[in-house]
Order: C-alpha cells, then structure tokens, then sequence
C-alpha cells in the first residue's frame, strides 16, 4: 500500500526556517515525481515545488523561489521542503504528494499533510 | 499564472441527482486538467485526469469532460459518502495552479 507521511510542521516565528520532511513507503520512490501543495483557508490549495524522480528536475511557485529548496534522498524514500524566509500568510497545511511524473498527475497520493503556524 | 474558477462555489442537491461542477481556465490548458476530492479533514484524492480518465478505483458514477478552457465534473447519481469539495487543476504549464473549490452538501 502506498504511504506518505509528512512531518516537521510546528510554530516557528516569522522569518524563520522550518524543514519539513515527507517518509514515502509502498511504491518505488526514485521512480515517482514528487510535490509539495499547501493549503490555508482563505487561499485554498496552492502548488508550491515539485521535483523529478531523479532529483535533477525542480520547479518552485513564483512565491517561494528563492526561499524554499525541494529535495529528496532516494536511498532514504524521503522528500524534504527546507522553507526560509517564512512569511505569516504561509501558515497552512502541506501535503506531500506522489505523481506519475512532473507533466502527469495520474496516480497521485497525498500524504494527511502537516501544519505549519508561522506567528510571532 | 492561468487562473482557475470555479462554479458554484456551493451546491446543495438530493440524494440520486445527477450534479455537475463547471471549472473555466483563463487560457487553453488542452486537457490537462484534473479533478480532485477532498473529504472532511481528508487529503484531496484524485478522481479525474488528463479531463477524462477515470483514476484507478475511483467509481464510475464520477465522470469529466472538456478541453481548452471548459471543463465540468459530473457526478451521475450523488451518494451521502460523496459529500466534500471537489477541486480542478490544471497542469498544463508550471506553475500549476487549482480552483477555489466546490462544497456538495446533500439536501
């Protein structure tokens, strides 16, 4: 069965960092592209970064480029966000999730998310 | 970035109706669209992609359709279970954005 489960949210102040990792189980890792979606209440869900099986191919939201870096270990199945720079507006849950491949979401899986408060 | 709206932003219909969810990008996305169930306090699962593929297990009361900039979901006969918000989104270029959403509630 597929897993993914993400952790590493928590209260961190603004301007800060916070990295969050995502443990994926089930499926072969190094062959699955993977993402990183936000969600809050007023702006919905919203893409944040994605990033090829291999680790060689990264995209970003034009909103956190520059301040977060998607990356992945395949030895260790895991897919981490490392989020610098932290703004209050970016509170909200941030699923992990698994694709078919950045230009093809058949067969995604998201993880339950983790919540992520930026406040003073 | 292409911008996704979504109508309506709520729906209210009886248990057996039949419900559809209309999705307009503000340019061509061809068919790379997808359409996604989020469940209360759930993950979004996906239903639909590339339009029109049903995803695997997803049961075949859900269906999409469209191509360009106008997409619709349908649900051809609504369960209780089927109460959520349903969410569009496109990936056709990066960045890849969603829609607003769509609450289903039963009446």
């Amino acid at each position: 069965e597929v897993q993914l489960l993400e952790s590493g949210g928590g209260l961190v102040q603004p301007g800060g960092s916070q990295r969050l990792s995502c443990a994926a189980s089930g499926f072969t890792f190094s062959s699955s592209a993977m993402i990183w979606v936000r969600q809050t209440p007023g702006k919905g869900l919203e893409w944040v970064a994605g990033i090829s099986g291999s680790g060689g191919v990264t995209y970003y939201a034009a909103s956190v480029k520059g301040r977060f870096t998607i990356s992945r270990d395949n030895s260790k199945n895991a897919l981490y966000l490392q989020m610098n720079s932290l703004r209050v507006e970016e509170t909200a849950l941030y699923y992990c999730a698994k694709i078919l491949n950045l230009a093809e979401v058949r067969g995604s899986i998201w993880g339950p998310g983790t919540l992520v408060t930026v406040s003073s | 970035d292409i911008q996704m709206t979504q109508s309506p932003s709520t729906l209210s219909a009886s248990v057996g109706d039949r419900v559809t969810i209309t999705c307009r990008a503000s340019e061509s996305v061809n068919t790379w669209l997808a359409w996604y169930q989020q469940l209360p306090g759930k993950a979004p699962k996906l239903l639909i992609y590339k339009a029109s593929a049903l995803e695997s297990g997803v049961p075949s009361r859900f269906s999409g359709s469209g191509s360009g900039t106008e997409f619709t979901l349908t649900i051809s006969s609504l369960r209780p279970d089927d109460v959520a918000t349903y969410y569009c989104q496109h990936y056709n270029s990066y960045p890849w954005t969603f829609g607003q959403g769509t609450k289903v509630e039963i009446k």
